[in-house]
């Protein structure tokens, strides 16, 4: 069964960084593209950044580009996301999915909350 | 990139179906077979119940099925049950992606 657990959100104040992680399980991880998809309060989903299997592309939404960094180690079976500079707007639910291709994502992690405060 | 467009929300009785339209343009729904539909029940992680407009995931019930015409695509939940109450989101790629607001399915 395939599995995905986000981990690291918490409550930070504008300007402050913060790093997510995400614990993949049942499946081989170094074969997939991976994304992070959020999710603001009372809003719809929003795609943020997705890598390549093996770490060599990555690619991200404008409003987290130089701000954000997605990366992976496969050999720990985990995909991460590096925020910094971060902005209340970026207050939200933040998910790990597994790509099956053209950003359809065909498995989801239950998500971790990033608030953004002061 | 302004996100796709769905009814807020839709409802039906048990054994009734309902369609969700998800209307884009020509640059993501009309341009790409690459829709994608996601059924997410409050507090669980989201579930891809369509992709590549029509198909299937192993394990999703037949009720489900996806077309598209132009610019709209849409996902139809035939014999609807009491457990299909949840937000039902579609996304396009369209370099890279964009989702619709997403619409609240209610069963009555």
């Amino acid at each position: 069964e395939v599995q995905l657990v986000e981990s690291g959100g918490a409550l930070v104040q504008p300007g402050g960084s913060l790093r997510l992680s995400c614990a993949a399980s049942g499946f081989t991880f170094g074969g997939y593209w991976m994304s992070w998809v959020r999710q603001a309060p009372g809003k719809g989903l929003e795609w943020v950044a997705n890598i390549k299997e093996d770490g060599s592309q990555k690619y991200y939404v404008d409003s987290v580009k130089g701000r954000f960094t997605i990366s992976r180690d496969n050999a720990k079976i985990s995909l991460y996301l590096q925020m910094s500079s971060l902005r209340v707007e970026d207050t939200a639910m933040y998910y790990c999915a597994r790509d099956r291709g053209w950003l359809q994502h065909d498995s989801w992690g239950q998500g971790t909350l990033v608030t953004v405060s002061s | 990139q302004s996100a796709l467009t769905q009814p807020a929300s839709v409802s039906g009785s048990p054994g009734q179906s309902i369609t969700i339209s998800c209307t884009g343009t020509s640059s993501d729904v009309g341009r790409y077979n690459y829709v994608s539909w996601y059924q997410h029940h409050p507090g669980k992680a989201p579930k891809l119940i369509i992709y590549d407009v029509s198909d299937r995931p192993s394990g999703v019930s037949n009720r489900f099925s996806g077309s598209k015409s132009g610019n709209t695509a849409s996902l139809t939940i035939s014999g609807l049950q009491a457990e299909d109450e949840a937000d039902y989101y579609c996304s396009s790629y369209s370099a890279p992606s964009v989702f619709g607001a997403g619409t609240k399915l209610t069963v009555l």
